[in-house]
């Protein structure tokens, strides 16, 4: 069956690292990839999305590249920042009217 | 920015107790889901809520499960007699349409404990 597949927390960087989140997925065909994002007592928000292969999601400065020959979508962000902490989810859709399959998170802290 | 809204924040209950987690969708979205997260481990998907009734559900969503609108506003999932390993993060989740491009405006989540 479909799934996802992201490398294990909590990662913990200084303000200003590079950033990078490790994401692979298991599907027939070609999913649509998104990264969730959960701040501290918020619900789940949509960061970024790819819907075919070599699109790239980017928003607030992290971006995501669809690889097809790798069945990956890594998470990426040059500089972060202390609000960048939050727990960050990996997911896909395999169709239409298929529900969302999520990774298991990645818990991000930033520290001054 | 509309938001989700889950109510409780935190629900303790006892094993076999009856439970009901509510959920306040966006008002003019028309799709529906409950989705847990166990501690550690993925967040799965329950079900999906549709036209007032549902549309899909995973092996998790048994018959101890239902999903109910009563209201036109709220959305709420019961839990008819708790077990232990229903104890989850429980998020409630919204949408205008069930297409790929469209994005699913979740709740904050309700921390479910079963003692």
């Amino acid at each position: 069956g479909n799934s996802v597949t992201q490398m294990e927390g909590p990662v913990t960087l200084s303000e200003e690292a590079f950033l990078t989140i490790n994401c692979t997925y298991t599907a027939t065909g070609y999913p649509s990839l998104f990264w969730y994002v959960q701040y501290p007592g918020e619900g789940l928000q949509l960061l970024l999305k790819a819907t075919k292969a070599d699109d790239k999601g980017s928003n607030k400065g992290f971006e995501a590249t669809y690889r097809k020959e790798t069945t990956s979508f890594h998470l990426e962000k040059g500089s972060v920042q202390v609000s960048d902490s939050a727990v960050y989810f990996c997911a896909l859709i395999h169709s239409g009217n298929t529900p969302l399959v999520f990774g298991k998170g990645t818990r991000l802290s930033v520290i001054a | 920015e509309p938001e989700v809204t889950q109510t409780p924040s935190h629900q303790v209950t006892q094993m076999g107790q009856e439970v009901i987690l509510r959920c306040v969708p966006i008002s003019n979205h028309l799709y529906f889901y409950w989705y847990r997260q166990i501690l550690g481990q993925k967040v799965e998907f329950l079900v999906s809520f549709y036209n007032n009734e549902i549309s899909e559900k995973s092996e998790i969503f048994d018959d101890q499960f239902s999903v109910e609108r009563p209201d036109g506003s709220n959305f709420t999932l019961k839990i008819r007699s708790t077990k232990l390993e229903d104890s989850a993060m429980y998020f409630c989740a919204s949408s205008y349409a069930a297409s790929t491009n469209e994005k699913l405006f979740f709740g904050s989540g309700t921390q479910l404990s079963v003692l």
